[in-house]
């Protein structure tokens, strides 16, 4: 068992819908990462946080340390917003989830 | 100004073969990494390195060298390559180990 699990493994959304992506991790961390990689292979680092929730445009990070879970929501969906979309926690390493992978249709 | 770069974006080569690839990051990090991911996407640490020392070595076969020339600098040294070294090799900084990482655009290594 992976110690960082992410929930779909495949998702495909019609342009427009809320999406949710999910991440439960196993182990100690001082922050968890959410990052985006595009079909093209680069990595872009979406958010990091400990607690609480984050905010950038449509993009909504939130996390549960005592539950030890976190969340990834996109609201109002674009296909540009097609890609996989990686949990990472961050305990003296990054440990990776296995990706979400997310088609937005037109 | 790319912030992590990496060099060659793409590296075909036959087994055997030693092969090295570059990261520079000019984002004044002091701590810096090489990751790997697999076919199925999965990506792992292999490395990680704090003002030129290694911190991090994750049980990655001694062909793999990295080298630090400055803290500016982590390059990727494989000897002997083999088929299941085919991946796409990606190299991140960070100012600390606990901080944001920032990641290069990724080296694919096909070993033929």
């Amino acid at each position: 068992k992976n110690e960082v699990e992410q929930s779909p493994q495949n998702l495909t959304a019609q342009e427009g819908e809320f999406i949710t992506i999910n991440c439960s991790y196993s182990v100690g961390i001082s922050a968890l990462h959410w990052l985006q990689q595009h079909p093209g292979g680069g990595i872009v680092s979406l958010f990091m946080l400990s607690s609480g929730k984050k905010k950038h445009g449509r993009l909504i990070a939130t996390i549960n340390i005592q539950e030890k879970h976190s969340s990834l929501h996109i609201t109002a969906s674009h296909p540009r917003d097609s890609a996989v979309y990686i949990c990472a926690v961050n305990t003296d390493k990054l440990i990776f989830g296995t990706g979400t992978r997310l088609q937005v249709f037109p | 100004d790319t912030a992590v770069s990496q060099t060659p974006k793409y590296l075909v080569t036959q087994m055997g073969n030693d092969k090295s690839i570059k990261c520079e990051q000019n984002l004044g990090h002091d701590t810096m990494y090489w990751y790997k991911q697999d076919s199925k996407k999965f990506l792992k640490i292999m490395f990680s390195y704090n003002n030129k020392e290694l911190i991090i070595n994750e049980t990655v076969p001694n062909r793999f060298s990295p080298k630090s020339p400055d803290k500016a600098h982590l390059n990727l040294h494989i000897n002997s390559l083999e088929l299941g070294d085919s991946a796409v090799y990606f190299c991140a900084s960070s100012q600390d180990r606990r901080s944001e990482a920032f990641f290069g655009q990724g080296t694919r290594l096909t070993v033929v």
